[in-house]
């Protein structure tokens, strides 16, 4: 069974530029979680997609935004890009979350975004 | 706010020395709890985690960890650890509100263990 699949694996952008990245969720699950790995931070929580959905978001400003598509898969927009925007972006998915709820997250290998 | 709290953000051990390495949360309500795993080079993957019922979970590689509601913690630990086991290792609380559900993940304790 193929696990969470993250594109690009490295991105670069510059400063005010917009980024995009890529999900692809475990077969069957219908949860997507983004979240920024920034140096020293930890994981911190972009935004939750389930059944098509957002269902929650952290607290990020709204120049991050993204959407899930009709077969899961998920996009992570961020606009007007900010040094301080480079980080490891993970995406995670799970079963619905909604129809029970505490299901563990599956990661990705995750997106490596640069900004200079 | 609600926050999770990992005591250790480095630790260094030899091998066959135990570990214990400390989560906090501050939330009152209902909570999942997980620790998560980051071998050098791999993804982040589940080691154990804790529903309901004995607080006291076993995952894999030997770890365990102790749900202890009163003090709001969930702590890892194993008796002996191994070189295999330097990686970073991340606490999580996945809380339950009426608006949802919401996983906060620690800072992250990077443990290196000396062969």
């Amino acid at each position: 069974e193929a696990g969470v699949t993250q594109s690009p694996t490295h991105l670069i952008k510059t400063r005010g530029q917009q980024a995009t990245l890529r999900c692809s969720p475990i077969s069957g699950h219908t949860s997507v979680y983004w979240y920024q790995q920034a140096l020293g931070l930890g994981l911190q929580f972009l935004l939750w997609y389930d059944e098509g959905e957002e269902r929650n978001r952290g607290n990020f400003p709204p120049r991050f935004s993204g959407r899930q598509f009709p077969n899961y898969s998920s996009e992570l927009n961020v606009n007007a890009l900010e040094l301080e925007d480079s980080a490891l972006y993970l995406c995670a998915s799970s079963p619905s979350a909604t129809s029970g709820g505490g299901d563990t997250q599956y990661f990705g290998p995750g997106t490596r975004l640069t900004v200079l | 706010a609600q926050s999770v709290s990992q005591h250790n953000h480095h630790v260094i051990l030899s091998e066959a020395a135990s570990l214990e390495l400390g989560c906090n949360y501050s939330y009152g309500g209902t909570v999942n709890l997980f620790w998560y795993v980051q071998y050098p080079g791999q993804h982040l993957q589940l080691l154990l985690k804790y529903f309901s019922g004995d607080p006291l979970v076993k995952g894999i590689k030997g770890f365990e960890a102790e749900f202890i509601k009163s003090k709001f913690s969930f702590n890892l630990r194993k008796p002996s650890v191994q070189w295999s086991d330097t990686a970073e290792y991340f606490c999580a609380v996945l809380l339950k509100n009426t608006g949802g559900f919401k996983t906060i993940f620690g800072a992250g304790t990077r443990l290196f263990v000396k062969a």
